[in-house]
């Protein structure tokens, strides 16, 4: 099957600034990819997505960066605020629909 | 729109013991998954349902059945529970009429522990 990992497990950030949460990937035919946002008690919240025709996909606060060649996600925060604490996976799509998702990085935003 | 709901929020259970797990969605999406998350890791897939009527093992089947009862419900249940099934379990949908494609809308959660 396919894994995905995570460089950092843990990223603590001062408020204000901005987060870069990083996602390594091997399956170089997965197509898209999306990234996760897990309250603490609560389920996966969708944050963004990004296909693998693209580079870039900017949301609200939030950008997603792919990099093809050496098979690296990543998402960025801006102005990260104390609601954005929470674990953040990275996932792709595997044959049949499917979702694999990565192990999870914790982010802390100190006040 | 309650979105996607899970039944029982906590759940302990003995060694051996069976249970069902229920979820509901009343978005009108086709495909629904089942997922395990343990402390340090992921999500892993434990069976899905692509639509009403199919489903299909996922990485993680062992020691776990499902019924998709219709297309709002798709239940998992542990026969003989052990205690590595002990973990946070998951439900999803999704309809590929959504305009995010493969986004997966997920249930608040069940935590089981096996004794």
């Amino acid at each position: 099957g396919e894994s995905v990992g995570l460089h950092l497990p843990t990223l603590s950030v001062q408020e204000g600034d901005n987060s870069i949460i990083n996602c390594a990937y091997s399956n170089s035919a997965s197509d898209y990819f999306i990234w996760y946002k897990q309250e603490s008690g609560k389920g996966p919240q969708f944050i963004i997505d990004i296909r693998s025709n693209m580079d870039k996909r900017q949301g609200q606060r939030v950008t997603v960066l792919l990099n093809k060649t050496v098979k690296h996600l990543s998402l960025q925060i801006a102005a990260t605020q104390p609601g954005d604490s929470a674990v953040y996976f990275c996932a792709l799509r595997e044959y049949g629909n499917k979702l694999v998702f990565g192990a999870g990085t914790i982010l802390r935003v100190k006040s | 729109n309650a979105g996607v709901t899970q039944t029982p929020k906590f759940q302990v259970l003995k060694t051996g013991q069976s249970m069902t797990l229920q979820c509901a969605q009343d978005m009108n999406h086709n495909s629904m998954y089942w997922y395990r998350q343990d402390p340090g890791m992921g999500l892993r897939l434990i069976y899905y349902s692509a639509s009403e009527g199919t489903t299909d093992k996922g990485e993680v089947p062992n020691g776990y059945n499902v019924s998709r009862l219709n297309k709002r419900e798709f239940s998992l249940r542990l026969e003989s529970a052990a205690p590595s099934q002990t973990s946070v379990y998951f439900c999803a949908s999704k309809s590929p009429r959504q305009a995010v494609y493969n986004e997966q809308f997920f249930g608040p959660g069940t935590r089981l522990t096996v004794l």
